[in-house]
């Protein structure tokens, strides 16, 4: 079955510390986004991905870092100089760059710092 | 600035009909989504509206005008699987995806 897969779904860290979010997509999609989510707010960009070895920073990219060495992988590292880290982040991808095409989900990661 | 207003939170009856509005004030518009996430999960899609007028598509269905920055979800029939929150996006004119911060479905029995 195609998707995308996120892991892990739950995910703990002590404040100060860098945590890589995994997403891989077997859909053959080439553009692939990070969400954050969090409670009374709509999704916000993070980092988004047209093609293999290419990225945009989205519009909260700050204290976060991705890379896209492979077409179906699209990790995100959050790091120590995210000042608010804990909360629900969501990977997606579509056919195409294109922002009318349908955008397919991941389960998310619930990252919490403590 | 880019805003997208939907109601916080709404409760309906299972079986009853529920109408979700979403009102957008962008810089420009290419195309209306509605997503539906239940709690907890991914959200997934249920209509996309770029031309006015009214999209469809089994129990569910959405309306858009343009000239009225405003949208609308039609739910008929309501399940109890239908409890969840309702996320309207918006494409502006630079073809970025610009989201609400979602409408809670409670159904009751």
């Amino acid at each position: 079955d195609g998707g995308i897969t996120q892991s892990p779904k739950y995910l703990f860290r002590k404040e100060g510390q860098n945590v890589t979010l995994s997403c891989e997509q077997n859909l053959n999609h080439d553009a692939m986004y990070w969400y954050r989510q969090d409670p009374g707010q709509g999704l916000r960009l993070i980092y988004y991905s047209q093609i293999v070895n290419d990225f945009q920073k989205g519009d909260i990219a700050e204290g976060y870092s991705v890379s896209r060495e492979k077409k179906e992988s699209f990790p995100l590292t959050v790091t120590s100089a995210q000042k608010n880290p804990t909360a629900f982040y969501l990977c997606a991808s579509t056919a195409g760059g294109e922002a009318y095409n349908e955008q397919f989900f991941g389960p998310g990661t619930r990252l919490t710092v403590l | 600035g880019q805003n997208i207003d939907q109601p916080t939170e709404m409760t309906a009856t299972e079986g009853a009909i529920v109408q979700i509005n979403c009102t957008y004030q962008t810089s420009g518009f290419n195309g209306l989504f509605w997503y539906q996430q239940h709690a907890g999960e991914a959200p997934t899609f249920l209509s996309y509206n770029v031309l006015d007028g009214l999209e469809e598509k089994g129990r569910f269905s959405s309306f858009l005008s343009r000239s009225k920055g405003y949208s609308y979800l039609l739910l008929k029939e309501l399940q109890m699987k239908d409890s969840a929150s309702y996320l309207c996006a918006v494409i502006d004119s630079n073809y970025q995806l610009i989201w609400g911060a979602g409408t809670k479905l409670i159904i009751k029995p």
